[in-house]
């Protein structure tokens, strides 16, 4: 089946410290597609990246940061000295080229202490 | 451009009640889409369309219905309102469903 989990329901660190934030896929498709996007407390959902499985290369972008790994099924995310404004709920999701649906991880609320 | 509007940003209805949440965009995209996002759970898909005139079920159709008679409207209509039915409601659009989606701001529904 295919499916997104997201084990981490919860993270909280204090600001300036890294985090990464867990994602591990499931697919029988060898061509998919994986996603993060941000949900902020005032609940707007952002997109932050988009990979392809044939792209395996890490993607840097600021302070953000992704390691796709296919070899272990996992799409991870680090924030690099991390700030207050980080703070939100991020989401993986997945999807396929035989599909129509994105499936969606359960989230992880990340918690940035001052 | 907008990108995708929701409207109403909150309503609450009895149960019984029918309603129509309104959602537009602007960007010329194929692909929109309605989620329902509950308290702990990622989203889910209620229905999507690839298309004018062409729509589909998600993960979870049951009790909504929708249309797609132009390229920027989806709206999706409540038949009978219940209470397992509060939630935060997201329509999204995207070039293709391949491709990242572009959300409105959310309806808050509570069903009484």
């Amino acid at each position: 089946a295919q499916k997104v989990t997201q084990a981490q329901t919860e993270i909280s660190v204090v600001e300036k410290e890294d985090v990464t934030l867990d994602c591990v896929y499931e697919t029988r498709d060898t061509t998919y597609y994986l996603f993060w996007y941000k949900q902020p407390p005032s609940g707007e959902l952002v997109f932050l990246i988009r990979r392809n499985s044939f792209d395996e290369q890490n993607e840097i972008s600021g302070r953000y940061s992704w390691n796709f790994q296919k070899s272990t099924s996992s799409f991870n995310f680090t924030i690099t000295a991390s700030q207050v404004v980080d703070s939100a709920v991020y989401f993986c999701a997945l999807s396929w080229d035989s599909n129509y649906q994105l499936i969606w991880g359960a989230g992880t609320k990340l918690i940035i202490k001052p | 451009n907008a990108g995708v509007t929701q409207t109403p940003k909150f309503q609450v209805l009895k149960t019984g009640q029918s309603m129509t949440l309104q959602c537009a965009q602007d960007m010329n995209h194929e692909y929109m889409s309605w989620y329902r996002q509950d308290p702990g759970m990622g989203l889910r898909l209620i229905h999507y369309s690839v298309g004018a005139g062409i729509t589909d079920q998600g993960e979870v159709p049951n009790g909504y219905n929708v249309s797609r008679s132009t390229t920027e409207d989806f709206p999706l209509r409540l038949l009978s309102a219940a209470p397992s039915q509060t939630s935060v409601y997201f329509c999204a659009s995207s070039y293709s469903r391949l491709y990242e989606e572009y959300f409105g701001p959310g309806t808050r529904l509570t069903v009484t």
